[in-house]
């Protein structure tokens, strides 16, 4: 079985340039999720999705960072402009929501080096 | 806003030896997961407690779900270097929170040869 597809798997980009990552979640999941890991902040999470509608996005740092999700089977996360701070490993998840015990199925990341 | 604790931040034992890594917060949970992630890929799910003083045991790992719901323990026995990786818990509140987890910082384990 397919799980959470993520890509690119590396990006290196320059300030000022913008970002865009993306995901495939699990055929039939309805939850979303964005996180960002640092080795400073542990994994954080940016924002998610229920049934393609965004429930909450107050983890999201700056307006400079949006995301979406068209469909069920695809969402970005996109930074405009661009910051060396935003380097970090961006990671996707997706799970069957409800009742809280069901768990979140993580993609490989997207780890991103702004220079 | 709910926090999870987890301790220690980092542990280095030597292989053989036995140790413990605990999840602690202020708030109760209706579920708590615990992941494992390796250098280069995202967490993978351990194991879920659901009920208040709940043991699991999955070969050489025991978790265990605190009775009130609100810290959980992870144990390992005769630790292997296979065991080396980024150890994270992470609690539900269930309800209509579509999913949503809050993790902890995470414990990284190292095993040595």
């Amino acid at each position: 079985d397919a799980g959470v597809i993520q890509s690119p798997r590396h990006e290196v980009t320059e300030m000022g340039q913008e970002v865009t990552l993306r995901c495939k979640p699990i055929s039939g999941h309805n939850s979303l999720f964005w996180y960002r890991q640092t080795m400073m902040r542990g994994l954080e999470l940016l924002i998610y999705f229920n049934n393609n509608v965004p429930i909450d996005d107050s983890g999201m740092p700056e307006d400079r960072f949006s995301a979406k999700m068209p469909n069920a089977s695809f969402s970005t996360l996109k930074i405009q402009p661009s910051e060396p701070r935003d380097s970090a490993v961006y990671f996707c998840a997706s799970s069957l929501a409800g009742g809280g015990s069901q768990p979140q199925h993580f993609g490989d990341g997207t780890r991103l080096s702004i220079l | 806003t709910q926090l999870l604790e987890q301790s220690p931040q980092f542990l280095s034992i030597q292989e053989g030896e036995n140790l413990t890594v605990y999840c602690n917060s202020s708030s109760v949970f209706s579920s708590l997961q615990w992941y494992r992630q390796e250098p280069g890929e995202g967490p993978v799910l351990l194991v879920t407690v659901v009920t208040g003083g709940e043991v699991k045991k999955l070969k050489r790992l025991t978790f265990q779900f605190g009775d009130a719901r609100k810290d959980s323990s992870l144990h390992i026995t005769a630790a292997q270097p296979g065991d080396t990786g980024l150890y994270l818990c992470a609690g539900a509140v269930g309800g209509t929170s579509y999913g949503k987890l809050t993790f902890g910082q995470g414990t990284i384990l190292t095993v040595h040869p």
